[in-house]
């Protein structure tokens, strides 16, 4: 059984850019969700994938999208970067019946300057 | 989803049991509490959850109180490895958005 991973590991933007971040889903799994952790908080929900459609979003403004694909993988996108998008950016995913849990990856580090 | 408060830090010796409270006092009847953890540079790994009987795994024990207005987990013997921030999560069993609220958590310090 693979995990859920994230790539890349660390990214360095400069302001203004935009960034995808990329997450494989743990086999199986046909939601992913995806968060949001500044230093020193609990992880933030931006929003969740199902079945290729977005199924709830997080207080986050409309320059964070996502894409998910047949194969249940997932992007984050960012565009126009700002400094406060530096934080670790968390991909979780899980069965449609959440009892059971949801696996997160370690994370990509992104770093605007 | 219902608020929870838990204590920012606590210490624990190696060996011995680590028990991490949470208020939760505005839980409704169908949420369930979700305990989580995340060791440091790692993302949250998932412990234990539970509604209203106590529930116990190979990581650990959740007790919830009567009224289930609050909450312990319970590291039964605690090991360097166990160091992490705990974050206790209440969770809505409804609808379709199944998102996890999480607040700062208490980091557990285990020491020799």
């Amino acid at each position: 059984e693979t995990g859920v991973t994230q790539s890349p590991t660390h990214l360095i933007k400069t302001r203004g850019q935009q960034v995808t971040l990329r997450c494989s889903s743990q086999s199986g799994h046909n939601t992913v969700s995806w968060y949001q952790q500044a230093l020193g908080q609990g992880p933030q929900f931006i929003f969740q994938y199902y079945r290729e459609e977005e199924n709830g979003r997080g207080n986050f403004p409309p320059r964070f999208s996502g894409l998910q694909f047949p194969n249940y993988s997932s992007e984050l996108n960012v565009n126009a970067l700002e400094l406060d998008d530096s934080a670790l950016y968390l991909c979780a995913s899980s069965l449609r019946d959440w009892g059971l849990g949801y696996t997160f990856g370690s994370g990509t580090r992104l770093t605007v300057v | 989803d219902a608020k929870t408060t838990q204590p920012p830090s606590m210490d624990c010796a190696e060996g011995r049991a680590a028990n991490l409270p949470c208020n939760h006092s505005t839980i409704s009847g169908n949420e369930y509490v979700y305990w989580y953890r995340q060791i440091h540079s790692q993302g949250p790994q998932y412990i234990i959850h539970g509604l209203k009987n106590n529930e116990t795994n190979e990581m650990a024990s959740l007790i919830i109180t009567e009224d289930r207005k609050s909450s312990t987990l319970i590291l039964p013997h605690a090991t360097l490895r166990d160091t992490a921030v705990y974050y206790c999560i209440v969770l809505n069993s409804g609808g379709s958005n199944y998102k996890l609220t999480f607040g700062k958590g208490t980091l557990l310090t285990v020491n020799p």
